[in-house]
């Protein structure tokens, strides 16, 4: 079946490095990916989005790169805060379904 | 603040009652996904509606079901609750077209004692 980001690791960085999230996916169909920042005891929220035409996606101090090759994907984080510290997840969709399928995420602690 | 509300925040109940979740989606959003964040299983698709009706259905139980109503909101009704339905429960509402984001709610933690 589908999945996607099977492990849960930890991550700790330095504050003010910079992190890099990854995350691999096994359906070749996937046409859309999120990364989704969960902080305990609130919802996912909304970080960045990429489309399988593009490899490379930037916003506000987060990038997020694609692999189509290798079916991998990861999200950078630049120079990190406090506040960045929370559970990081991709997820996956592909045309004509909507739901989105989640990786089990990757706990990234920043370290003051 | 995503703009997708849940509620109730905490709710803790028996075995074998039943209970309704509720979740408005974000102004504008057609699209309303109901997820399951348990620790073993990770965040999970259970159903979604699209402007009333049901267009997707993922791992939801038969003793689960959903609805979406004329303004949009929707209730997630579980009935016969076992102890491993213990969980946060998700709602997250998108425009309902391909490739948009979902926002989600903060979810209903759900105790089954």
């Amino acid at each position: 079946g589908e999945s996607v980001g099977l492990h849960l690791p930890t991550l700790s960085v330095q504050e003010g490095d910079n992190s890099i999230i990854n995350c691999a996916y096994s359906n070749s169909a996937s046409d859309y990916f999120i990364w989704y920042k969960q902080e305990s005891g609130k919802g996912p929220q909304f970080i960045i989005d990429i489309r399988s035409n593009m490899d490379k996606r930037q916003g506000q101090r987060v990038t997020v790169l694609l692999n189509k090759t290798v079916k991998h994907l990861s999200l950078q984080i630049a120079a990190t805060q406090p506040g960045d510290s929370a559970v990081y997840f991709c997820a996956e969709t592909h045309f004509g379904n909507e739901k989105l399928t989640f990786g089990t995420g990757t706990r990234l602690t920043i370290i003051p | 603040d995503s703009g997708v509300t849940q509620t109730p925040k905490h709710l803790i109940t028996a075995t074998g009652q039943r209970v309704t979740l509720r979740c408005s989606p974000r102004s504008g959003d057609l699209s309303v996904y109901w997820y399951q964040q348990s620790l073993d299983q990770g965040l999970q698709f259970l159903i979604q509606y699209y402007n009333g009706e049901e267009r997707a259905k993922g791992n939801i139980l038969e003793r689960f079901s959903a609805q979406q109503f004329p303004d949009l909101h929707s209730e997630l009704n579980l009935s016969s609750l076992e102890l491993g339905d213990s969980a946060l429960y998700f709602c997250a509402s998108s425009v309902g077209q391909e490739n948009q984001p979902q926002h989600f709610g903060d979810g209903t933690r759900l105790s089954i004692l």
